[in-house]
């Protein structure tokens, strides 16, 4: 298993601004992930992040909005641009997917609100 | 229709009691299964895998899965109010193939 660390665990933002949000693996893993988790829904993927190349992005999420960086095996960035109320979510990133099992294992998590 | 379904619960046992949650999907390429445990304000945790059809054990609980009709399940005997949280099914295709996630369900063991 991997222990994934984030930070900030949370934030409040004003509209307009963007917040970068930092993941943080103990080992070296093959893929990581970014996730959005809003209040009674599933956990939606937005986006992988490559090793030393552009992130892939699911449909419905862009570059421009949420740019990511993975520069090593162990970290990542993601960063919420130009954020409105709407972005207010939780952020999780995990690491893994290259087990038998293609199991993923998940940050704490950042709880994210925009005034 | 979503590729997975779980309903949202939801769900209240009293401490003891055998919990059964349950998660449909309709895509046949699905081959990994996994249930994750959702504390409030923690991100979710590994609990069981399993791969194709058939029944793995670990402890108290045990994650079922019938591909025939595309139906999984975990089931926590002797439930303990430590295991009130959401949890959440999800599945894929293998391969580093994504992960695709039912909404949770959220359940609450009572004293």
């Amino acid at each position: 298993s991997a222990v994934i660390s984030q930070k900030p665990s949370r934030d409040i933002c004003q509209r307009g601004t963007s917040l970068t949000i930092q993941c943080q693996v103990d080992s070296q893993v093959t893929m990581m992930f970014w996730y959005r988790q809003q209040p009674g829904q599933s956990l939606t993927l937005i986006a992988t992040a490559n090793q030393g190349s552009e992130a892939t992005y699911e449909s419905g999420f862009v570059i421009d909005k949420f740019p990511i960086s993975r520069p090593n095996l162990t970290f990542s960035t993601l960063t919420v641009s130009n954020m409105s109320p709407e972005d207010s979510s939780i952020y999780l990133c995990s690491g893994g997917g290259q087990g038998v099992y293609n199991e993923q294992f998940f940050g704490p998590g950042t709880r994210l609100t925009v005034l | 229709q979503k590729e997975v379904e779980q309903d949202p619960g939801p769900l209240s046992v009293p401490e003891g009691a055998i919990v059964s949650l349950n998660c449909t999907y309709s895509n046949s390429a699905f081959q990994y299964f996994m249930w994750y445990r959702q504390y409030s304000r923690k991100g979710p945790e590994l609990l069981m895998y399993t791969y194709s059809s058939g029944n793995k054990e670990d402890g108290r609980f045990t994650a079922q899965v019938d591909k025939s009709s595309k139906y999984i399940s975990l089931f926590i005997r002797d439930s303990q109010p430590s295991d009130s949280a959401t949890y959440l099914c999800a599945m894929s295709a293998g391969g580093g193939n994504k992960l695709t996630f039912g909404t949770g369900t959220q359940l609450k063991v009572e004293l």
